[in-house]
């Protein structure tokens, strides 16, 4: 079965200080893994996603991640966070094989200090 | 191009009454999700539409759940009878294609309220 883990409930950052929105995944085979968004009283919106090729994924609003494989981990990045990113990002992943369901983690809820 | 779309936004009912929410995908896509997030807990699947057939449904809960998607346009959730447990936000997905490699694209949700 797959499955997400995103450690922390709540991720304080000063605006302008680096943003990391953690995430670790269990599936079988190589992973699809995505990055949602959602502000408040909106649909999730996608941010990127990690298919194949290269480790470090650039996505939407400046928002990257990195697959680490040996750390079964697809962590969110942003070098300078806005007080606009402040929203509750989900973490997904679906292995290669089979059906096309998601499996989310809890999501993270991220609070951009001015 | 439109979103995903759903309706109602909020639904509030009594447990034991019945509850149909509805999804109108982005035009032309063939594939449909359903999904489902309790209070704090993970977004969790509940089943999969290729145009009007069901692909998948096994993150049903049980057969208080119906979903339908006659023409394989929009769906309809329904919950009948409804128990405190169904509460939560009940969110619509769909692709294009059918390789698991696509996003999908997710409507606002339909935030269920039984009591």
């Amino acid at each position: 079965a797959q499955s997400v883990a995103q450690p922390e409930d709540q991720v304080n950052v000063a605006e302008g200080n680096p943003l990391t929105v953690k995430c670790t995944y269990s599936v079988s085979g190589n992973p699809y893994l995505f990055w949602y968004v959602q502000y408040p009283n909106r649909g999730l919106q996608f941010l990127l996603k990690y298919i194949t090729g290269d480790n470090l994924v650039k996505g939407s609003y400046g928002f990257e991640a990195e697959f680490n494989k040996s750390q079964t981990s697809f962590h969110l990045k942003k070098p300078s966070a806005l007080v606009s990113d402040s929203a509750l990002y989900f973490c997904a992943v679906r292995g290669p094989y089979g059906n096309n369901r998601l499996a989310f983690g809890k999501g993270n809820q991220v609070v951009v200090i001015p | 191009e439109a979103g995903v779309t759903q309706f109602p936004s909020h639904s509030v009912i009594e447990k034991g009454q019945t509850v149909t929410l509805r999804c109108d995908p982005i035009s032309g896509h063939d594939n449909l999700y359903w999904y489902r997030r309790v209070m704090g807990k993970e977004i969790k699947f509940l089943l999969h539409f290729v145009k009007e057939s069901k692909q998948d449904e096994s993150g049903m809960p049980n057969n208080r759940f119906l979903a339908e998607r006659t023409g394989g346009t929009y769906s309809t959730l329904k919950v009948q009878p409804a128990e405190l447990e169904d509460s939560g936000v009940y969110f619509c997905a769909s692709s294009k294609w059918t390789s698991g490699s696509n996003e999908q694209f997710f409507g606002p949700g339909t935030r269920l309220t039984v009591l």
